[in-house]
């Protein structure tokens, strides 16, 4: 079983919709990330949390939000989708150490 | 704020041959941490290999190797032995060395291409 486990992995959507990504983790970490990957641009930092009482914006985080429900879980949620959210996001967590564990990615398409 | 900078969008090789990827980055701290990920078809992030700035010998995981240059701030990444499966998108990244501060810039990758 994977270690960091995003559902769905893939999703269709309407301009207006809420829709939420989940995230969850075995690993044990406390610091968990949401990244977006669009082509031509990398992944870019929508939020972050190193523990549950603990969110922060990254450097996209406009028309996002999220919540840490648990350790073990990390919710990313669009709450008006509009076209150009539509990007393959990923969640990831970490420990002290500095190498990032990342999910397979949820591909968003936002009509 | 730190960048990182990838210019080639695309580059392709000779199946058994070797190539040379590129990466930039501008920062003013003196610790921090580099990496290389690969991202193949699947999709999935994979760790490639990581530097510490700190440490002057370049980092090595078997056909991977990389060519630190911290006051240039170069960190390139050379694959030896090309592979069919090393075709994928390739992203260098760098995170900031004091704790609390383990997210990744990331820069905008390198597609690459096995030529069989």
């Amino acid at each position: 079983d994977a270690d960091v486990t995003q559902t769905p992995r893939n999703r269709i959507t309407k301009t207006g919709k809420r829709i939420m990504l989940e995230c969850s983790q075995t690993k044990g970490h406390d610091r968990m990330y949401w990244y977006r990957q669009d082509p031509g641009l990398g992944l870019r930092l929508i939020y972050y949390s190193f523990d549950v009482k603990d969110i922060n914006k990254g450097e996209i985080s406009d028309g996002y939000s999220v919540s840490r429900q648990a350790q073990a879980k990390f919710s990313l949620s669009l709450e008006s989708a509009i076209p150009n959210q539509t990007a393959l996001y990923f969640c990831a967590t970490s420990d002290h150490n500095e190498k990032l564990f990342f999910g397979s990615g949820t591909q968003l398409s936002v009509l | 704020a730190q960048t990182v900078t990838q210019s080639q969008p695309e580059m392709s090789v000779q199946e058994a041959e070797t190539v040379t990827l590129s990466c930039t980055y501008d920062t003013s701290e003196s610790d921090y941490y580099l990496f290389w990920y690969k991202q193949p078809p699947s999709r999935q992030m994979i760790l490639v290999i990581r530097q510490e700035a700190y440490k002057q010998q370049n980092a090595t995981e078997n056909r991977f190797s990389v060519n630190f240059q911290k006051a240039a701030k170069s960190f390139s990444l050379k694959i030896s032995d090309s592979q069919l499966g090393d075709a994928a998108m390739y992203f260098c990244a760098y995170r900031r060395g004091n704790f609390g501060n383990e997210k990744l810039t990331f820069g905008t990758g390198t597609r690459l291409t096995i030529i069989p």
